[in-house]
């Protein structure tokens, strides 16, 4: 069983819509990276949050962590085909390792 | 964002050979890096940490003497996968903490066992 829940696995969207993907825990984590990785290429960072109820924006991405520090989500505004991706979770829960999610299949059409 | 690579970015072995990946981070020192294994459309699974100037701590599962693991310097890490067979393929990632928990990602090493 994975230590995060990601939702949902597979997403598929018409440009221009907005979307969300979830992660969820029932462990409280010191901080949660946000990564997007696509084929044949190593995972990119996206965000890193810290403080429980923190909430970030990177253009057209919002990322929040939940006040527990146990949840985060991932909201895109207005997708475009460039954000089709994997878009990874990982939590640290303890100094040198993260716990991955399963991974979400975003996928934007023309 | 710093910068880790990796090398090679594919290889192709028989079975039974060995096969070298190094991971170097760029533009900063890395006294941890990680390695991870990534089967298709499946999220990263940690292989073992590997700490500069001493031994690799390895995950639950991961043979040592199978994936051999050593961090020379503050900017290299290389990944060994002795004898390896087809069920070894797979593609390598390593990462490198930067500061708190954050971990910078290579841009892995496809690896095909023939």
């Amino acid at each position: 069983t994975q230590l995060l829940e990601q939702s949902p696995q597979f997403l598929s969207i018409q440009e221009g819509e907005n979307l969300t993907v979830y992660c969820n825990s029932s462990s409280v984590f010191s901080s949660l990276q946000w990564y997007r990785q696509e084929p044949g290429e190593g995972p990119v960072l996206l965000v890193t949050v810290v403080t429980g109820g923190e909430v970030k924006k990177l253009k057209r991405l919002t990322f929040q962590f939940g006040d527990a520090r146990k949840d985060s989500s991932l909201h895109i505004t207005a997708a475009q085909p460039g954000d089709t991706g994997l878009y990874l979770c990982a939590g640290a829960r303890r100094v040198n390792k993260l716990s991955f999610g399963a991974g979400t299949t975003v996928t934007v059409r023309a | 964002g710093a910068v880790v690579s990796q090398h090679p970015s594919r290889v192709i072995c028989k079975s039974g050979t060995s096969v070298k990946i190094e991971c170097r981070s760029l533009d900063f020192q890395a006294t941890t890096m990680f390695w991870y294994r990534q089967f298709p459309k499946q999220s990263l699974m940690l292989m073992a940490t590997s700490n500069e100037g001493s031994k690799a701590t390895y995950e639950q599962g991961v043979e040592k003497d199978k994936f051999l693991i050593n961090h020379a310097s503050l900017t290299l890490s290389t990944l060994t996968v002795t004898s390896a067979h087809p069920e070894d393929s797979s593609f390598y990632i390593c990462s490198a903490r930067v500061q708190g928990d954050t971990q910078y990602f290579g841009p892995g090493t496809r690896l095909t066992v023939l």
